[in-house]
This record gives structure tokens, C-alpha cells and sequence, in this order.
């Protein structure tokens, strides 16, 4: 069975710096995606970034990043110029393609920008 | 587009009552998801549905809960004789058919309290 790892409950950060939350996962599957998603207070999940695990180039939108590691099963999410808007509970999460394309989240981090 | 719509937001029910929750995919997705999200958790993945069909529901519990995905309507996701263990956030997701099935939209979610 596939698990979705995050080792870091809580984190912080400075406005204007940058930040990276990890994850990693466990699966015996060749093809899958990989997400991260945003939970702010009003609990909407909202999509970050999505990242297919047959392409080896990472995946980036605007001030958010990854660095998807196939090998070694890990897929942090880097963000930049931290802004007190990305104050929220992040999710990694994995889907298969063999099976019925539901999503395994991690426990989440719960992220805190500082002014 | 309207996006994945679900009500009621919030729902308090007493224990041994039932819990009716509903969940309108954006138009023209045929798949809907389940996700259950305790206080303080990450989402757990419950019922894969397409329409008149329970694909996958390897993740809900065995008893007093069942779900639905009418030819014409909403999902609606049930909880009978609710108990204190059952409060939590639910959320639906749904997809498309053909490849962007890859990618689950997510309604806001519906409280449930039991009390």
C-alpha cells in the first residue's frame, strides 16, 4: 500500500524568505502524480502544484517549486518569497495510475509566515 | 463553471441521528470522491463513485455509512446513527472522464458536529 510521509508538523518563516516542506512516499508503482495542496483556515483545498512522475524535469508555478526525487521516493515543495498569504496547512499527496486515481495525503504541515 | 459545490457547509446532528451530506461535481465530471478529514489530520480517502456506480469504497467504514451517485443529482454521502467519533470535515472531489481524471477539483467541504 502507498504512504505519504511529512515529517514536519509546523513550520515558520519570515516574510520575503524562502521555505521547503518535505515529503516523501512509499509505492511500488512505475507512473503516478504527486501534489501538493494549500488548506488556509476557511479548510478549501486548493491545488499548489502537480508534478507526473515521468517527467524528470521539476515542476514550478510562479513562486512555488519542487524538487521531485524518483529514486529516493521524496518531493519537497520550495517556496519563495514567502508571503503571509501562503499562512496555511500544506498537503503532499500521491495518486497511482493503476488503480482508482485516489489521492493519499500526508498528515500535512501547518506553515506560519512571519511578519 | 461553477466549482464542485457541497451542502450543507455545516451540519450539527445529535448522536443516533442521520447525516445526509451532498456534493454537486463541476459539470460534465463523472467521477466524485469522498475524503474525510479529522480534527487535526490530514484527508482519508473513503468512496470513489461514477455515476449509478461504487467504483472503489475500500475506505469507508463497514457500517452506517453508504454512498450514492444518482443518474441525475447530486453524491450524496450517508451516515447513519451518527456517533461523537464521526465529526469531521467532508470534502468531494470530482473529475472528468478521459486523461484529466488525473486532477480531483474539491468542493469547500461540510462540517459535520456531532454532539
Amino acid at each position: 500500500a502507498q504512504t505519504v510521509t511529512q515529517s514536519q508538523p509546523e513550520m515558520s518563516v519570515q516574510e520575503a524568505e524562502t521555505v521547503t516542506l518535505s515529503c516523501t512516499y512509499d509505492t511500488s508503482e512505475n507512473n503516478y502524480y504527486l501534489f501538493w495542496y494549500k488548506q488556509p483556515p476557511s479548510r478549501q483545498m486548493i491545488l499548489v502544484i502537480r508534478q507526473e512522475a515521468y517527467k524528470q524535469q521539476n515542476a514550478t508555478e510562479n513562486r512555488f517549486s519542487v524538487n521531485f526525487q524518483k529514486a529516493a521516493k521524496s518531493f519537497s515543495l520550495k517556496i519563495s518569497d514567502s508571503q503571509l498569504g501562503d499562512t496555511a496547512m500544506y498537503f503532499c499527496a500521491f495518486m497511482g495510475l493503476s488503480g482508482t486515481y485516489k489521492y493519499i495525503f500526508g498528515t500535512g504541515t501547518r506553515l506560519k509566515v512571519l511578519a | 463553471n461553477a466549482g464542485v459545490m457541497q451542502n450543507p457547509r455545516h451540519l450539527v446532528r445529535r448522536r443516533g441521528q442521520e447525516a445526509r451530506l451532498r456534493c454537486s461535481p463541476m459539470k460534465g465530471h463523472s467521477h466524485v470522491y469522498w475524503y474525510r478529514q479529522l480534527p487535526e489530520e490530514g484527508l482519508k480517502f473513503m468512496v470513489y463513485l461514477q455515476k449509478e456506480n461504487i467504483i472503489d469504497e475500500s475506505g469507508m467504514p463497514k457500517e452506517r455509512f453508504s454512498a450514492e451517485f444518482p443518474k441525475e443529482g447530486p453524491s450524496i454521502l450517508r451516515i447513519q446513527q451518527v456517533v461523537r467519533g464521526d465529526s469531521a470535515a467532508y470534502f468531494c472531489a470530482s473529475s472528468p472522464p478521459g486523461l484529466g481524471k488525473y486532477e480531483q477539483y474539491f468542493g469547500p467541504g461540510t462540517r459535520l458536529t456531532v454532539t
